[in-house]
């Protein structure tokens, strides 16, 4: 049975700093795929990583996956306010979900 | 374009009431999703389809009822609603791509409680 699990489930930061959250998964995948939550809304697409390797970037935030290891990490450089929400990474072409990361940046 | 419309977006329901989630999609994508969503828990797969006529069960069916009589829709029914049943649900769809990304739209979310 394929398990996800992220970590940590919950992060509170400065605005200004660096930090990672973490996605490991039980089994193969070919794919896995980074979602933003924000309070009360429905889950928005940030990242798709196809490739043992890929790397993806989008302003602040940066994804990548080594899929020997089963690990995908979701980098945040300089922190700020905006980017507070829950983030959550799933695997797998049926998508089965990590708990997500509620990310809190305190200005 | 309006993507994934959920309705209600809320609903309270006594015990042993039934009910009809709505899902439409105006994308034509193939595959269509129900998933609930609970505190702590992450997202779960209730039910799916990858196409007209055509469903099959995720990780937590039992209680729900789903039918894809078109593309376009994917309604979810509550039989006979229970407090564990209180969540948030969301539908979601995507092109069946095979190798493709394959991102998944979401709907903005149903709150169900039932008391």
């Amino acid at each position: 049975e394929l398990k996800v699990e992220q970590n940590p489930l919950f992060l509170s930061m400065q605005e200004g700093k660096n930090y990672t959250i973490y996605c490991n998964y039980s089994t193969t995948s070919d794919r896995l795929y980074w979602y933003r939550q924000d309070p009360g809304k429905s889950l928005e697409s940030l990242f798709v990583l196809l490739s043992n390797g890929a790397v993806k970037q989008e302003g602040r935030l940066m994804a990548s996956l080594d899929t020997k290891a089963r690990l995908s990490t979701l980098h945040i450089t300089a922190a700020v306010h905006d980017l507070s929400a829950t983030y959550f990474c799933a695997v797998n072409y049926q998508l089965i979900w990590g708990a997500g990361t509620k990310l809190i940046i305190k200005p | 374009n309006a993507g994934v419309t959920q309705t209600p977006k809320f609903q309270v329901l006594k015990t042993g009431q039934s009910m009809t989630l709505q899902c439409a999609q105006d994308m034509n994508h193939e595959y269509m999703s129900w998933y609930r969503q609970d505190p702590g828990m992450g997202l779960r797969l209730i039910h799916y389809s990858v196409g007209a006529g055509i469903t099959d069960q995720g990780e937590v069916p039992n209680g729900y009822n789903v039918s894809r009589s078109t593309t376009e829709d994917f309604p979810l029914r509550l039989l006979s609603a229970a407090p564990s049943q209180t969540s948030v649900y969301f539908c979601a769809s995507r092109h069946d791509e095979g190798s493709g990304a394959n991102v998944l739209t979401f709907g903005a979310g149903s709150r169900l409680t039932v008391l």
